[in-house]
């Protein structure tokens, strides 16, 4: 049973425009959301995050928009730039016990020059 | 910045070795976790720990095992390496109300 699920595999932009990354969640009880980056053979790095509490979250280029009723949430990029082509990962946690990170099965995105 | 280190970054190892995969952080959080992936596929739990002495299995059953003597330290070991084990594992650190922070992971091979 996927608890995160990031439905489209790959995603292709034109360098300036808007990218848009979508996450879908099944467990009620998540309550704290993270995006992060990945490149090949790398670590995850993290980008960005939100609370439960919370409907958006800005930081420079990056804003994420969570809708509780629908259990969704969305990263914003814009505008989108070269270096902005990796896998970006949703993930969500309990905020309380072990803080366990349940990931989706990413998206590869893909900024065309 | 992120202060969590793993080494090696690359191991390529034959099937019935026994291998220890490094994980180090200078950050003094409690909580340590071990994620494995496979490529295009999503991060999976394998261990973490809530602190010193404290070892969980993670939501991906795993042959690997874990220890945790002192804080900043959170080894994984094979016993047995097996092609099966092929993948990248991932060690990660969290405080309380901070993002997970990633080391750089390891590329394990089993020849």
């Amino acid at each position: 049973d996927q608890q995160v699920k990031q439905n489209s595999p790959s995603l292709s932009v034109q360098e300036g425009r808007i990218s848009i990354l979508n996450c879908d969640y099944t467990n009620s009880m998540f309550d704290y959301f993270l995006w992060y980056k990945k490149y090949p053979a790398e670590g995850p790095t993290f980008l960005i995050s939100i609370s439960s509490i919370k409907d958006k979250n800005e930081d420079g280029r990056f804003t994420v928009f969570l809708n509780k009723s629908a259990k969704h949430l969305s990263l914003h990029i814009v505008p989108s730039q070269p270096g902005d082509s990796a896998v970006y990962f949703c993930a969500a946690r309990k905020h309380q016990g072990a803080q366990k990170l349940v990931f989706g099965q990413g998206t590869r995105l893909t900024i065309n020059p | 910045e992120a202060d969590i280190y793993q080494t090696p970054r690359y191991l390529v190892i034959g099937t019935g070795k026994k291998i220890t995969l490094e994980c180090s952080q200078t950050m003094g959080h409690d909580k340590m976790y071990w994620y494995q992936q496979d490529p295009g596929m999503e991060l999976h739990l394998i261990h973490y720990s809530y602190g010193v002495n404290s070892t969980e299995k993670g939501d991906l059953s795993s042959e690997s095992t874990v220890s945790r003597i002192r804080t900043e330290h959170f080894p994984l070991t094979l016993e047995s390496a097996r092609p099966s084990h092929t993948s990248q594992y991932l060690c990660a650190t969290t405080g309380q109300y901070t993002e997970a922070f990633f080391g750089q992971g390891t590329r394990l091979t089993v020849v």
